[in-house]
């Protein structure tokens, strides 16, 4: 069974501070993804990396960036973090070509105060 | 650029009701299409997909969704609902190039009644 795995299912921050997310996939899946889920808006890609070291922006990639030093470990990061980024963030991992599906791990309910 | 729309954005029925959840997509080259399924306070699960073949697929819990090319939908149904289905359901769509990404609809809540 395909496992993905966020450090934290909620997260309360202070507006301005540095926030990481962290994600594990143990796969050995190439892809991975950050998605940021808001009530009527559905999932919005925010970055993907398909290889280590690796990033490609995705829909809404401003006010975050990403890092991925090892294939099994993504993080996003919220460098300094403000109340419109309160959210569910989701991370998935695929195998990197073709037709895959997604992995989900279970979100992180970051709420930014 | 590929794009998903799910009409209804929430969609109540009653236990043992039939139920249809609508999803349209565009996109200019081959795709393959996924239904997830979010129960509250959890992450997204593979609930189908359509990669290629028969365009009637179905899931393990009785729904079944079909890929209409010409209409470009991928309606999800299920012929008896339970209240255990209660829960977001969200299409998605990824194309045969580039990196496998996914665009999603902006989902479906089922709330199921007694």
């Amino acid at each position: 069974d395909v496992k993905v795995t966020q450090s934290s299912r909620y997260l309360v921050k202070r507006t301005g501070e540095k926030v990481f997310l962290e994600c594990v996939q143990d796969m050995d899946h190439e892809n991975m993804f950050w998605y940021r889920q808001d009530p009527g808006l559905g999932l919005r890609l925010i970055y993907f990396s398909y290889d280590v070291k690796m990033k490609e922006k995705g829909d809404i990639p401003e006010g975050y960036s990403v890092s991925r030093e090892k294939k099994e470990r993504f993080s996003l990061i919220l460098e300094s973090a403000s109340t419109n980024q309160t959210s569910m963030y989701l991370c998935a991992s695929s195998v990197r070509q073709g037709a895959h599906e997604q992995y989900f791990g279970p979100g992180t309910r970051l709420t930014v105060t | 650029a590929q794009s998903v729309t799910q009409l209804d954005s929430q969609v109540p029925v009653f236990e043992e009701a039939p139920v249809e959840l609508r999803c349209n997509y565009s996109s200019s080259v081959s795709v393959y299409l996924f239904w997830y399924v979010q129960y509250p306070n959890q992450g997204l699960q593979l609930l189908l997909k359509y990669l290629s073949g028969s365009t009637l697929v179905e899931s393990i819990n009785g729904f079944e969704a079909e890929f209409n090319k010409s209409q470009t939908s991928f309606h999800l149904r299920k012929p008896s609902v339970h209240i255990s289905d209660t829960a977001e359901y969200f299409c998605a769509v990824g194309e045969n190039s580039g990196y496998s990404t996914l665009t999603f609809g902006k989902g479906t809540m089922l709330l199921v009644s007694p």
